[in-house]
């Protein structure tokens, strides 16, 4: 199984911030990544696909990109909506594993 | 407008099994398969498996071979899952979740479920 790791674990930002999350695959899964932003109570929110295609009805402050076998979500300006906790996904290969998670915090 | 409706919570002793339907609606139901996600309190996404609703054929988690089994009814545009010889971790909310695109399994999931709470509990 391809195991997913996610940093930081969670995080306290101001609105306006630049923020990033960091996703790690054990193995290749080429561009095989997707972002869900996640609120107490209620299912996972799909954000961005193929690691950099952004969902429809999506602000576009939210974007991802790849570095080698970094991949990443950044939030362009912190708004009070964006706490939560924030999940990759690789659909490579099955089973198609999460990260463990980053919880956003707004200050 | 495209919909996953489950049915409502559930509460099992040890050893006992669960059944958790999810109900398509707004698309055509055999065109997209269906995954199974859960998540155990306070914890993270854990995916189970996924059913293709045109031919009924499955693939599971290793994890939880031998205990799920993922079905489909076309008639009434529904896929259940069943897990059974239920022990406490299993205490989680179980989440049907549709991919973006017609015909694959390797896709994001952009339609979700409401989840169904499972307690399992003596």
């Amino acid at each position: 199984d391809i195991q997913m790791t996610q940093s930081p674990s969670s995080l306290s930002a101001s609105v306006g911030d630049r923020v990033t999350i960091t996703c790690r695959a054990s193995q290749t899964i080429s561009t095989y990544l997707n972002w869900y932003q996640q609120k107490p109570g209620k299912a996972p929110k799909l954000l961005i696909s193929a690691t950099s295609s952004l969902q429809s009805g999506v602000p576009s402050r939210f974007s991802g990109s790849r570095s080698g076998t970094d991949l990443t979500l950044t939030i362009g300006s912190l708004q009070p909506e964006d706490f939560g906790t924030y999940y990759c996904q690789q659909y490579y290969s099955i089973p198609f594993t999460f990260g463990p998670g980053t919880t956003v915090e707004i200050k | 407008q495209v919909q996953l409706v489950q049915s409502g919570a559930e509460v099992k002793k040890p050893g006992a099994s669960v059944k958790i339907s999810c109900k398509a609606s707004g698309y055509t139901f055999t065109n997209y398969y269906m995954h199974w996600v859960r998540q155990a309190p306070g914890q993270g996404l854990e995916w189970m498996g996924i059913i293709n609703p045109s031919g009924g054929s499955t693939s599971y988690a290793q994890k939880f071979q031998g205990r799920v089994t993922m079905t489909r009814d076309t008639s009434t545009t529904t896929v259940y899952m069943e897990l059974s010889s239920l022990r406490s971790e299993d205490t989680a909310v179980y989440y049907c979740a549709r991919p973006k695109t017609v015909d694959t399994a390797h896709d994001a999931f952009d339609i979700w479920g409401q989840g169904t709470m499972v307690t399992v509990s003596s």
